[in-house]
Parts: C-alpha cells; sequence; structure tokens
C-alpha cells in the first residue's frame, strides 16, 4: 500500500527540547516536503526536497532544519521548539505525473504542541 | 503572500443541496488546479484536478468550474452528503517537473442530515 508515515502523530513538548519529526515514504517519490496547517492559514509549506542532499525552504522555515539522507526519509527537526510552533503536521511526497501533473501524497499529520 | 484566495472559510448545507467553494488565483502562468479534500484526523488527499484548456471537469458528484478569464475556479459538490463532510483545499501550481503547490485556506463543510 502506498504510504507516507510520520512519528509521532501526538506529540506535547517544552519549549527549547530538540526533538524530530520522521517521516517515510515507500513510493520512491523524487520529490517530498513538510507543511504546517495552522487555522484559517491552510497549507503552509516548510521545506521542500526535490532529491536526496538537495532541500529548500519554503514559506515558513524559520525555527526549523530538514534533511534528506536517503531518498524515502524526510525528517523535520525542531532544533528549540517554541509555542508558536504548535501546529499540526504533514510530510508529503510526489512524483512527476505527466497525466495528472503533481499528485501530492500526505501522511496523516504530526499534532505537536509546545508547552 | 497569498497567491490563492479560497472562500468561504466554511459552509454548511443541508443533505441533498448542492455545496460550492470558490477560488480565486492571481498568478496567470498556473496551468494545474487541484482539490484537496481532508478529513478529519487524516492528511489531504486529491479528489479532482483541473487545467485551463477546459472549462468543467466532472467525477461523479464533484465538478470543478473554471473560468480562465476571470481566473477563477470552483467546486461544486452536487447532491452533498453527510460523508462529504471535510475540509477542502483548492490550490494552484505548474505542471512541469517539481513546482511548488500553493494551497487555499481551506473550507470546513458541514453537512447535515
Amino acid at each position: 500500500e502506498a504510504q507516507v508515515t510520520q512519528n509521532p502523530r501526538y506529540l506535547i513538548t517544552v519549549t527549547g527540547k530538540k526533538l524530530t519529526v520522521t517521516c517515510s515514504q515507500n513510493m520512491n517519490h523524487e520529490y517530498m516536503s513538510w507543511y504546517r496547517q495552522d487555522p484559517g492559514l491552510g497549507l503552509r509549506q516548510i521545506y521542500y526536497s526535490m532529491n536526496v542532499e538537495v532541500t529548500d525552504k519554503g514559506d515558513v522555515p524559520e525555527g526549523y532544519k530538514v534533511s534528506r539522507k536517503e531518498k524515502r526519509n524526510f525528517p523535520l527537526i525542531l532544533e528549540s521548539p517554541s509555542p508558536n510552533q504548535t501546529s499540526l503536521y504533514f510530510c508529503a511526497s510526489s512524483s512527476r505525473d505527466g497525466n495528472s501533473g503533481n499528485t501530492i501524497y500526505f501522511g496523516e499529520g504530526s499534532w505537536l504542541t509546545v508547552v | 503572500q497569498q497567491q490563492v484566495k479560497q472562500s468561504p472559510q466554511s459552509l454548511i448545507v443541508q443533505k441533498g443541496g448542492i455545496s460550492i467553494i470558490n477560488c480565486a488565483y492571481e498568478n496567470t502562468a498556473f496551468d494545474y488546479f487541484p482539490w484537496y479534500q481532508q478529513f478529519p484526523g487524516k492528511g489531504p488527499a486529491l479528489l479532482i484536478a483541473i487545467r485551463p484548456d477546459v472549462s468543467e471537469k466532472k467525477e461523479g458528484r464533484f465538478t470543478i468550474s473554471f473560468n480562465k478569464s476571470a481566473k477563477q475556479f470552483s467546486l461544486h459538490i452536487m447532491d452533498s452528503q453527510p460523508g462529504d463532510s471535510a475540509t477542502y483545499f483548492c490550490a494552484a501550481t505548474y505542471s512541469g517537473g517539481y513546482q511548488k503547490v500553493t494551497f487555499g485556506t481551506g473550507t470546513k463543510l458541514q453537512v447535515i442530515p
């Protein structure tokens, strides 16, 4: 089954305590990205990766880091989380589809609360 | 900079009615306009998409209407059902290679019996 798997699904952490949200896809997609979803703001891209070792900033990259050492994995790192990073996070992957354009496959989301 | 404006933010429709969600874009270079559907506790999933060379695309009860000159597109859900209750995101992008997708802010649809 085609999947984007992210962990943890739910996390409460304290300000300043480093955390990593893992993401893995089994579709051999070149492109992966991270989004955050906030009420009234929709989905905003944090970082994206076009392939292994190739990453770039999205719309809201401040306070986040990513790495892409393997094609299937794209972890999101919060080095020093702050309360304004409390949000619902989605990992996503996509591949060029000549018939449909870029179809994005999303994980099920990670609820992160920073207190 | 918001390049895709979506309205309304929330919508309540009676079962059997028509749900209409509207989006407007600014960048005329966009050439692929997908709609994503998100159920509570789940990630968004592609529902239907359209390219600007057609004015309408229909899949079952879901129809996208596209007005290239007005730079607007809309999702119509006919015979709305309680199972359609979800958040809907319109989006816009370019179809060549990897291109960043710009999402609307979402519409929370509730279909009441």
